[in-house]
């Protein structure tokens, strides 16, 4: 069982709607909880982080945190087509430490 | 642009051979992760460099090897090459400072096709 557990779609929604992306994970010991965007051949870039159990907003987009039953959300409002890429959940133990990803689900939002 | 650089972009060769990759991390950081990503594996942690040492190591065969030099760049070498090392390899770098989040920011990545 790996240790981060994210769909990998694909998910196809369509323009302004409310996306919902999700991952579990199984170690308690994870501290720091991430969001990236990986559009097509190009590397991940960070959308959100949160440490420890919460909620946190940016504009559209907002991430969950629940330790408890170890699983964190992503939230997009008002979903444009340029959202369309592969989100991917990245957990790690420390500040600055290795990144463990989850498999990454792929968006499409049509026009 | 997230200013970190990899060379080469895209890298074809044969079963057997040798190749390295190349990173230049962000201007002041001092941390270089390495990463790859397959298909099947998703994106999986190699090692990582902080100030020329190694700081930790994921499952990375002992095929790889990497280095990370005075002026910070990094080196990913690859030898024995097989099929299944065909990947998408990405460098990060950090800032690693104690007081704040240190985001890792990635580089375009080097594909890696072994025939």
């Amino acid at each position: 069982q790996k240790e981060v557990e994210q769909d990998p779609g694909p998910l196809s929604v369509p323009e302004g709607a409310i996306v919902s992306l999700n991952c579990t994970y199984s170690n308690s010991a994870f501290q720091y909880f991430m969001w990236y965007r990986q559009y097509s051949r190009k590397g991940p870039e960070l959308l959100m982080y949160t440490y420890s159990s919460g909620n946190k907003e940016d504009g559209r987009f907002t991430a969950q945190v629940d330790k408890s039953s170890k699983y964190i959300s992503l939230f997009i409002r008002d979903s444009q087509p340029s959202d369309s890429a592969t989100y991917l959940c990245a957990m790690s133990y420390n500040q600055g430490g290795k990144l463990i990803f989850g498999q990454g689900t792929e968006l499409s939002v049509k026009p | 642009d997230s200013g970190v650089t990899q060379t080469p972009k895209h890298l074809i060769t044969a079963t057997g051979q040798r190749v390295t990759l190349r990173c230049s991390p962000r201007s002041g950081d001092l941390s270089v992760y390495w990463y790859q990503q397959s298909l099947d594996q998703g994106l999986q942690f190699l090692i990582q460099y902080y100030n020329g040492e190694e700081r930790a190591k994921g499952n990375i065969l002992e095929r790889f090897s990497a280095q990370q030099f005075p002026d910070l760049h990094s080196e990913l070498n690859l030898s024995s090459l097989e099929l299944g090392d065909s990947a998408l390899y990405f460098c990060a770098s950090s800032v690693t400072r104690e007081s704040a989040y240190n985001e890792q920011f990635f580089g375009p990545g080097t594909r890696l096709t072994v025939l």
